[in-house]
């Protein structure tokens, strides 16, 4: 039983280059997070979708796109990375109308 | 404007003692609250939660501690063990439409000493 999964756990990038950040869960959730967690900051929702074919921004959405691929998946994209963007990136999904979110392993993101 | 704070970046004690660890919110609007603890290079796990109808929820060693009126949650680990030693972040949330979204304290370090 994975839970959620993302990839790559490591990252390095340079100025102004471009990613996608994948997640996938295999416990039929409808809704599925990203977070990015830096240093004295707590977590932080970039992105969340409620359901398949839905998204909406959370806090600090700027810089980043995402796409819910089916009810599994939900990718994050950088178009054009910048060093504010170094951090660690979590994907976490959830039960409707349940507030437990469950999380994957985390994305260590470093843009140079 | 922070909604859910911490204010203790960390916290020390001896093994065997009580833990607790503190959170305050400034929206009335939430309605349900969330401990959750995080090891180095892993994601967060849940730990224990709290609906804003009650006042205390327990779990084993852990037992959740809701003040409405003061807008305050506490989190008791009795007693403390030097695994129990991790990051452990206060979430808030509250219901929108079909889906909740849970709003993070800047977390507590816990470190249980042996």
């Amino acid at each position: 039983n994975a839970g959620v999964t993302q990839t790559p756990k490591f990252q390095v990038l340079k100025t102004g280059q471009s990613m996608t950040l994948q997640c996938a869960q295999d416990m039929n959730h409808n809704s599925m997070y990203w977070y990015r967690q830096d240093p004295g900051m707590g977590l932080r929702l970039i992105y969340y979708s409620a359901s398949e074919g839905t998204t909406d921004k959370g806090e600090v959405p700027n810089g980043y796109n995402v796409s819910r691929l089916n009810k599994r998946e939900f990718s994050l994209r950088l178009e054009s990375a910048a060093p504010s963007q170094t951090s660690v990136y979590f994907c976490a999904s959830s039960e409707q109308e349940v507030a437990e979110a469950f999380f994957g392993q985390g994305t260590r993101l470093t843009v140079v | 404007d922070q909604q859910v704070k911490q204010n203790s970046p960390s916290l020390s004690v001896q093994e065997g003692r009580i833990s607790i660890l503190n959170c305050d919110y400034t929206n009335s609007m939430f309605d349900y609250f969330l401990w959750y603890k995080k090891y180095p290079a892993e994601g967060p796990t849940f730990l224990i939660s709290i609906s804003s109808i009650k006042d205390k929820n327990e779990d084993g060693r852990f037992t959740v501690f809701l003040n409405k009126s003061a807008k305050h949650l506490s989190l008791h680990i009795v007693p403390s063990q030097p695994g129990d030693s991790a990051v452990y972040f206060c979430a808030a949330s509250g219901l929108s439409g079909s889906n909740y979204k849970l709003t993070f304290g800047k977390g507590t370090l816990l470190t249980v000493n042996p």
